[in-house]
């Protein structure tokens, strides 16, 4: 189908280990964001990308690595995970000022 | 610090009644905003937008209200529907900065009862 897919859709890590939340779009969006929701603070921006080869920081960035090798798809690294981590990511592209958001992954740090 | 508030975090409403959600915003360089809805295990997705420029949008059972002196935008659903139950988000951004780029509040989950 068509969309916005990221995976994996859940996902249980230990403090310390790097994990890669991965996100896929067959569109042709040129931007993709990824975001988190935590409870009490809605959705915050972590990073974004205008291009192939072009990223950009958010609000959040912080102990987060993105690239964007390709159009399609828009990986975040977690290179060394915490605590404060554990959260819900979402995957978004743009068209015309709208977001279109994958189904989530929902992230676990123990 | 938040720019975009929510101050509602749950709404209850019967069926066939209004639904009001409230947004308030502190960046007066904000000139886009939107209102998204969240079901669980699921993405946002788009509801609708409005533009400074104007006052009010409407589409359908939802309509949205800008008071831009006030710095409050407001989301009406008019009937509500069991199906309207869900997390509603507000959110804002400035055209001239990167589309996407948005600032939302914490949310409003709403109970839409029979």
């Amino acid at each position: 189908d068509a969309g916005i897919t990221q995976s994996p859709r859940y996902k249980i890590t230990e403090t310390g280990r790097q994990v890669t939340l991965m996100c896929h779009q067959t569109w042709s969006h040129s931007y993709m964001f990824w975001y988190r929701q935590d409870l009490g603070h809605g959705l915050r921006l972590i990073y974004y990308s205008a291009a192939a080869d072009i990223t950009d920081k958010g609000e959040v960035p912080d102990g987060y690595v993105v690239s964007r090798s390709k159009t399609e798809n828009f990986p975040l690294t977690l290179e060394s995970a915490t605590r404060s981590q554990t959260s819900v990511y979402f995957c978004a592209s743009e068209l015309n000022g709208e977001l279109f958001f994958g189904e989530g992954s929902r992230l676990t740090v123990l | 610090d938040q720019q975009v508030k929510q101050n509602s975090p749950s709404l209850s409403v019967q069926e066939g009644r209004i639904s009001i959600l409230n947004c308030d915003y502190t960046n007066s360089m904000f000139d886009y905003f939107l209102w998204y809805k969240k079901y669980p295990a699921e993405g946002p997705t788009f509801l609708i937008s409005i533009s400074s420029i104007k006052d009010k949008n409407e589409d359908g059972r939802f309509t949205v209200f800008l008071n831009k002196s006030a710095k409050h935008l407001s989301l009406h659903i008019v009937p509500s529907q069991p199906g309207d139950s869900a997390v509603y988000f507000c959110a804002a951004s400035t055209t001239t900065d990167s589309w996407g780029k948005l600032q939302f509040g914490a949310g409003t989950q709403v109970v839409v009862t029979p």
